[in-house]
């Protein structure tokens, strides 16, 4: 199966702070998809297909990448964006999910 | 607005089945998209267990594909989880959701089923 990795694992940034987290696969992927879940709630989609933000995401977030390879990067840190991130792939089955990274407010 | 919700029993025994329904709302099963299950353990991870596409085909995790059942009602809207032989690894919150055009999936809130004797 298709391993992603995401790096790192937890972090932290202050208001305002440009942010960047990164998933890496073992296998090429097509393309990457991003949720974003808070304590106590569902994951929600966030960034599909790469780099197209789902409904109601702001336009502060953008995904990139290719390959192996993607990152999801949040231009400003607002309070808001404290939360956990994950990676999926749907290229090949099983349809894996990357290890999650936290996103704190320092 | 399409609505999925999960149902079923919260605790289960070790060797028995467990057995969840989404319910969904807003949108026919059989019209388009795929309906998937996933589960987050304690601890957070997330695995990916299997679909049933709106065809009716399905397709399962390999990890699980021995104990893995997914199956549904069209006339009443739902599709079902079925995993046999569980034990305490099985423990976990259980999600529903739909795959639409954007490749990506939607989640219903997800319900919590602890296998204990």
């Amino acid at each position: 199966e298709n391993v992603l990795t995401q790096s790192p694992a937890i972090m932290s940034a202050s208001l305002g702070e440009k942010v960047t987290m990164s998933c890496r696969a073992s296998s090429s992927v097509n393309y990457m998809y991003w949720y974003q879940q808070k304590s106590d709630a569902s994951p929600k989609l966030w960034i599909y297909y790469t780099s197209n933000l789902a409904p109601g995401v702001p336009a502060r977030f953008s995904g990139s990448g290719s390959g192996n390879s993607y990152s999801l990067t949040i231009s400003s840190m607002e309070g808001e964006d404290a939360a956990t991130y994950y990676c999926q792939q749907f290229t090949s089955s099983p349809y894996t999910f990357g290890g999650g990274t936290k996103l704190e407010i320092k | 607005d399409v609505q999925l919700q999960e149902s079923g029993p919260d605790l289960v025994k070790p060797s028995q089945s467990l057995s969840l329904t989404c319910t969904v709302t807003g949108y026919s099963i059989t019209s388009g998209y795929s309906w998937h299950w996933i589960r987050q353990f304690p601890g957070n991870k997330l695995e990916w267990m299997g679909y049933i596409h709106y065809s009716g085909s399905t397709n399962y995790n390999p990890s699980l594909k021995s104990r893995i059942s997914i199956t549904r009602d069209t006339s009443k809207n739902q599709f079902f989880l079925q995993l046999n032989s569980v034990t305490t690894e099985d423990t976990a919150t259980y999600y529903c959701a739909r795959q639409d055009s954007s490749g990506g999936t939607y989640w219903g809130q997800g319900t919590l089923v602890t296998v204990s004797a």
